[in-house]
């Protein structure tokens, strides 16, 4: 069946990166984009952009440009987000989600709880 | 690009029928029919329920249901049950490869 597989949680310290992935079964990977997702504590769900999946170009939201990275390996069918120089404020569960006929997102994958605290 | 605008909360008895409204623009939810809607429980990732503003894939109770008019998208559930206590919320294409979710509403089943 189509399943998206997310990393574990991590837990890091203000300044550091991370990296999440996600690797995605079941279906040919590359003609589906992949979208990601963040939730913070409490909050709703805020769309931070999108990545093709046969080009590599990515899409990113207002305010998720600068600090925020998609990209893939395609030989392992898997999606990455990487958040560099990381503040409290990203704190969050981060879900990957593919893209569907470009207009809805099914499935999710489990999510990703990030924590940054010193 | 402004979150869609939902109801924080919407509550019903078992049996009744409610409906959650989202509420976009002109250049949103009023340019197309690219809504679609999401359960989810908490600690759970999202689910889809509802995709092209009406439209329900099969593992989806009939119960629930979309319709669109203008700028506001609305979902519907009817025969509540017990396990629709959940947050929902709405998802619209909002024009160059980009997307806005909802605010979110929690249902509560009472």
């Amino acid at each position: 069946q189509v399943q998206l597989v997310q990393s574990g949680s991590e837990l890091k310290k203000p300044g550091a990166s991370v990296k999440v992935s996600c690797k995605a079964s079941g279906y040919t990977f590359t003609h589906y984009a992949m979208n990601w997702v963040r939730q913070a504590p409490g909050q709703g769900l805020e769309w931070m952009g999108w990545i093709n999946t046969n080009t590599g170009n990515p899409t990113y939201a207002q305010g998720f440009t600068g600090r925020f990275a998609f990209f893939l390996d395609t030989s392992v069918s898997t999606a990455y987000l990487q958040i560099s120089s990381l503040e409290a404020e990203d704190t969050a569960v981060y879900y990957c989600a593919r893209d569907v006929a470009g207009n809805w997102f099914d499935p999710w994958g489990q999510g990703t709880l990030v924590t940054v605290s010193s | 690009q402004s979150a869609l605008t939902q109801p924080a909360s919407v509550s019903g008895s078992p049996g009744q029928s409610i409906t959650i409204s989202c509420t976009g623009t002109s250049s949103d939810i009023g340019s197309h029919n690219l809504v679609s809607w999401y359960q989810q429980y908490p600690g759970k990732a999202p689910k889809l329920m509802i995709y092209e503003a009406t439209k329900r894939p099969s593992r989806v109770s009939n119960r629930f249901s979309g319709s669109k008019s203008g700028n506001t998208a609305s979902l519907t559930i009817s025969g509540l049950q017990a396990e629709d206590e959940a947050d929902y919320y709405c998802c619209s294409y909002a024009g160059s490869t980009t997307f806005v979710f909802g605010g979110g509403t929690k249902l509560t089943v009472l």
